[in-house]
């Protein structure tokens, strides 16, 4: 199985902020990474695919770079929206993996 | 747009099987090409991939779940099920249904808590 390892668990951090949120595959996972936004109560919400591309209607203040084993989700200027649990997840085989989670709180 | 809802038990108890069952709405699991998933979260959590299948029927499912899920899907009613056998308070959690595409799940279902309890 891949293990996925994101860091930090936790963030805090105001509006207008820059958040970035590393996520590590154990092996490589090419381009195949998911990066979901969870908010309490709710399903997750897919934001990225295929490492850096948005899903249709996700701000564009969302981005994902990486391939490999080594991916990041950047946030530019935090807004009051964005505080949730963010999770990683390869596609690249099964079974499906995520990681942790990092949780954006207000600072 | 496609919309995905999960029904069920809210309490099963243990040893017991869990069923769920997710209905799709907007899409047709007999001509869609994507697989289709289930996935848990345990109380305060992250989140855990249990199953992904096709609407053949075929699937490739979670290593530490594998000897206890089965999967099914019903094309007439548009709609696909999980049965988790002998479950334990472990088991408790939100589950949640999904479209797998492209390895990623871009529709998921509200979830539905179901809690393992005597």
């Amino acid at each position: 199985d891949v293990q996925m390892t994101q860091s930090p668990a936790s963030v805090s951090a105001s509006v207008g902020d820059r958040v970035t949120i590393t996520c590590r595959a154990s092996q490589g996972v090419s381009s195949w990474l998911a990066w979901y936004q969870q908010k309490p109560g709710k399903a997750p919400r897919l934001l990225i695919y295929a490492a850096s591309t948005l899903q249709s209607g996700v701000p564009s203040r969302f981005s994902g770079s990486g391939f490999g084993t080594d991916f990041t989700l950047t946030i530019n200027s935090l807004q009051p929206d964005d505080f949730a649990t963010y999770y990683c997840q390869q596609a690249n085989s099964f079974p499906l993996t995520f990681g942790g989670g990092t949780k954006v709180e207000i600072k | 747009h496609l919309q995905l809802q999960e029904s069920g038990p809210a309490l099963v108890k243990p040893s017991e099987t869990l069923s769920l069952t997710c209905g799709v709405f907007n899409d047709s699991l007999s001509s869609s090409s994507s697989y289709w998933a289930w996935v848990r979260q345990s109380p305060g959590k992250g989140l855990e991939w249990i199953v992904s299948m096709y609407s053949s029927g075929s699937a490739h499912y979670s290593p530490s779940l594998k000897s206890r899920v089965s999967v099914s899907v019903d094309t007439s009613k548009n709609q696909f099920s999980l049965r988790l056998s002998t479950v334990t308070a472990t088991d408790t959690g939100i589950y949640y249904c999904a479209r797998n595409e492209v390895g990623a799940l871009d529709y998921w279902g509200q979830g539905i808590l179901v809690t393992v309890s005597s």
